[in-house]
This record gives C-alpha cells, structure tokens and sequence, in this order.
C-alpha cells in the first residue's frame, strides 16, 4: 500500500520558538494532505486540507497565522507551528490522499511536539 | 450534523473469543466508511472500508465489518481475537457536501480501546 513518512517522529522545542514538522508520500504524488491533531486518548482532529499550489483550507477555531502550511510539491507538505506554547504539544499526523485509489488516505506515523 | 459515535470507550474480551467493535454514523446519502486503528505513538493504519456493494467487508488481519443501512451502523467484527489486536480502533465517515457530493474530508469517532487479554 501507499507510504506516507513524517519528520521528525519527536520533538521538544522551547516557548516562542517555531517548529516545522514534513509529511511525504513516498510512492504516489498526493495532490491533497491533511493535517490532524491529536491530544491523548482523544479522536482526531482535522486542522487544515493542503492543496498542492494552493493555499490550504483550514478548520474553524484553527489559526492559520500559528499553524503555516504549504504544500509545494505533490509528495511534500510542511507543518510550521510558529511561537509554540506549551498547550501546542499534542500529536500532529499528517494523511495523504492517493488519487488512483480516491476514497482513502493514508496517514503518516504521526510527531510528538513538546514545547517546554 | 454529519459525525460518527463509538459507544463504547473500551472493549475488553479473552483472546480466542469473538470481538465487536461498534460505530453508527449520521451522514446524508450513502456513506462512504471506514476504519482504521491506531497502536501506541503512531499514526493510524488503514484496516477497511465500505464504498458500495456487498454489505460484509473483509478487510486486513482478519478483521471484518457489516454496513447495515437501516441501523446506520457499521460494527469492526473478529472470529477470534489475538492479544495483538489491542489498540484504539477509529471508524470514519467520509464527509458530505450541502449538495451531496462527497468531501475529502473524514469525520472519525472518538474511538475504542480493545484489549484482549491472554
């Protein structure tokens, strides 16, 4: 099946410091990503679609100033979470849409951020 | 309000037994479903999903799940449970458009736990 890889899986930042999490599809171009969050023994929660070339769509209560997308290529979105606050840690996993199998996404192993 | 409901926070059942893990949905027109599960610190593995057609779907690691219209539910199920199955099991929806037309978006439940005990 279709591979989607993350980078970094952990990361501890300071307060006030931004932090750039990337999402690749590894054997299919994804022309659509999203981006979840997830706090502990919690469901999902959808942040923003990513469109290649395009501004992505972001969920409401989500600040698109904090939470910086851009899909610039059709294997590569980045998630930039710009002067982190200890209430960002959470667990941020990106998903991929494949367009020759259209109705399922394959999901990232997810980032563990801790802003300390 | 389109959402999907896992009742239950947690299953528990002995290895070897049967598992049922259940999931209604609440969505306009046919529902494109699906379920994923989710094992610690990673992110979430595709195990199955009902676009169309036959109401029983077999999907990875033995697992299966029934679409039934009428109770809008669509429950993950397992002849016999392995104490490698425990994880927290997501069942989503696909989200609808106001004229019908199905999102990219997935509406996912809360999720369950399973734990199978040896």
């Amino acid at each position: 099946g279709a591979v989607v890889s993350q980078h970094p899986s952990w990361v501890i930042c300071k307060s006030g410091t931004s932090v750039k999490i990337e999402c690749r599809s590894l054997d299919f171009q994804a022309t659509t990503m999203f981006w979840y969050r997830q706090f502990p023994k919690q469901s999902l929660m959808l942040m923003a679609t990513s469109n290649e070339g395009s501004k992505a769509t972001y969920e409401q209560g989500v600040e698109k100033d904090k939470f910086l997308i851009n899909h610039a290529s059709l294997t590569l979105s980045t998630l930039t979470v710009t002067s982190a606050h200890p209430e960002d840690s959470s667990f941020y996993i990106c998903s991929a849409r494949d367009p020759e199998t259209s109705y399922e996404q394959y999901f990232g192993p997810g980032t563990r951020l801790t802003v300390t | 309000a389109q959402s999907v409901a896992q009742p239950e926070d947690q299953v528990n059942v002995a290895e070897g037994n049967p598992l049922t893990v259940k999931c209604t949905y609440s969505v306009s027109g046919n529902p494109y479903l699906f379920w994923y599960v989710q094992y610690p610190n990673r992110g979430l593995q595709f195990l199955l999903k009902y676009i169309t057609g036959d109401n029983l779907v077999k999907g990875s690691y033995g697992f299966e799940a029934e679409f039934n219209k009428s109770q809008t539910s669509f429950h993950l199920k397992k002849p016999s449970a392995l104490v490698s199955d425990s994880a927290l099991y997501f069942c989503a929806v696909r989200g609808r458009l106001n004229y019908g037309g199905a999102t990219n978006k997935l509406i996912f439940g809360t999720g369950t736990l399973l734990a199978v005990q040896p």
